[in-house]
């Protein structure tokens, strides 16, 4: 039982590139999550899933695309990258919405 | 004003010592409300839910007041170990369900 896993587990981009980060549970859960952690800001979520084949924003969801084709994976798109999105991003899933069980995040630096 | 707030410290505390730490909401329509545990570089973890009659779970003791709108943790006979963020986490659903993280408190526990 692996939890969450998300990879890669770093990444640097230059300006403008694309990626996909990949998070995925065998917890059977619901709900996933992407978040975004930056210094002094706490976690921010990006866009979250409350089943397979559905999604909606979060709080900060320009820029960031999701998908969820299948239960056990959220996938997170970058399709321009910017300066900004400069972050640590953080996948969690959760049975209904309560207790939140986290991967061990994303380190990722766009130049 | 934000939605969550939280003292961000860092609180220094020798071991031993009780500390308590507050988080204060904004939406009186707030619903669930968890306290997590984020050591540097790595992933919150769950360290309690906060119940409206109030929870302990060893040294730990969780308060809600929802008439004041503020979740506490009190952590008694602190150890080494506690040093870490401690984030507070309230949930709500307003026309699509939220979560909110504080941007957390930092403990320092020193021998």
């Amino acid at each position: 039982n692996a939890g969450v896993t998300q990879t890669p587990k770093f990444r640097v981009l230059k300006t403008g590139q694309s990626m996909t980060l990949l998070c995925a549970q065998d917890m059977n859960h619901e709900y996933m999550y992407w978040y975004r952690q930056d210094p002094g800001m706490g976690l921010r979520l990006i866009h979250y899933s409350v089943g397979e084949g559905t999604t909606a924003k979060g709080e900060v969801p320009d820029g960031y695309n999701v998908s969820r084709l299948k239960k056990q994976n959220f996938l997170l798109g970058l399709e321009s990258a910017a300066p900004s999105q400069t972050s640590v991003y953080f996948c969690a899933s959760s049975p209904l919405g309560n207790e939140q069980f986290f991967g061990p995040g994303t380190r990722l630096t766009v130049l | 004003r934000k939605e969550v707030e939280q003292d961000p410290g860092p609180f220094n505390v020798p071991e031993g010592a009780t500390v308590a730490f507050n988080c204060t909401y904004s939406n009186s329509a707030s619903q669930s409300f968890f306290w997590y545990r984020q050591d540097c570089r790595k992933e919150p973890k769950l360290l309690m839910s906060v119940y409206s009659s109030g929870n302990e779970d060893g040294r730990f003791t969780a308060q809600l007041n929802r008439a004041s709108q503020y979740i506490s943790l009190l952590i008694r006979d602190s150890k080494l170990s506690d040093s870490a963020t401690y984030l507070c986490v309230v949930n709500f659903n307003t026309g699509g369900f939220k979560t909110i993280f504080g941007a957390g408190t930092r403990l320092f526990v020193k021998a």
